[in-house]
């Protein structure tokens, strides 16, 4: 069955904009988690959403927001861009929520910021 | 590619040769693990997961050990092959204030032929 899929896959802004990216899990998953990926910071947790509520929030600024809709597929929006925000954003997927449930990763939104 | 880290430890291997990559894991109240592969351009892919009831599990080609006592993870390839080239990650269940993965900061793995 198909994967994670992200859209865009690249996206190049200017700061001060805002950008929205898109996520669709893998078919009859619930759990949709995004990371920001840096060479610098790694893998760092924005948020989790199940059942179209957010469940956890990593430490990120509320510029960094999210929504999942009841299809699953879930969105994430950065307002007010800053060069600091260039980066990989990662969405992945799981059946559930928590704990023995293994993320599956899409390939990515390469976000630039000029 | 995009470079995942620039500044990631390095272990090169010979084709064929087995390769072992280690993590160390921050919080002894973790209990589920999961090995991912990161290949240029791409996202992180699973390889193999473990819970802390256990000590060893083997995939194919892959084998995890988990050491709770001194909190390390490693994960052992087989006959290394040139595809095996990527960064890889550990990462553990956070289950203390906020529920989330900790990533590691990752190992590139070199496959010299």
């Amino acid at each position: 069955k198909a994967g994670v899929t992200q859209t865009p896959r690249y996206l190049i802004k200017t700061r001060g904009q805002q950008v929205t990216l898109s996520c669709s899990p893998i078919s009859g998953h619930r759990s949709v988690s995004w990371y920001q990926q840096t060479p610098g910071q790694g893998l760092q947790f924005l948020f989790e959403y199940f059942s179209e509520t957010q469940r956890n929030k990593g430490n990120f600024p509320g510029r960094f927001s999210g929504r999942q809709f009841s299809n699953s597929r879930s969105e994430m929006n950065v307002s007010t861009l800053e060069l600091g925000d260039s980066a990989l954003y990662l969405c992945a997927s799981s059946l559930g929520q928590g704990r023995d449930q293994p993320q599956h990763f899409g390939d990515g939104t390469r976000l630039s910021i000029l | 590619g995009e470079s995942v880290g620039l500044h990631l430890p390095t272990l090169s291997v010979q084709e064929g040769d087995n390769s072992i990559i280690n993590c160390a894991y921050s919080n002894s109240a973790s209990d589920y693990f999961i090995w991912y592969k990161q290949e240029s351009g791409k996202g992180p892919q699973f390889i193999i997961d473990i819970r802390s009831n256990m000590d060893k599990r083997q995939g194919q080609r892959v084998t995890v050990l988990l050491n709770k006592t001194v909190k390390h993870l490693s994960l052992q390839i087989a006959a290394t092959q040139p595809g095996d080239s990527a960064v890889y990650f550990c990462a553990e269940w956070q289950r203390s204030g906020t529920y989330k993965y900790i990533f590691g900061t990752g190992t590139r793995l070199k496959v010299l032929a």
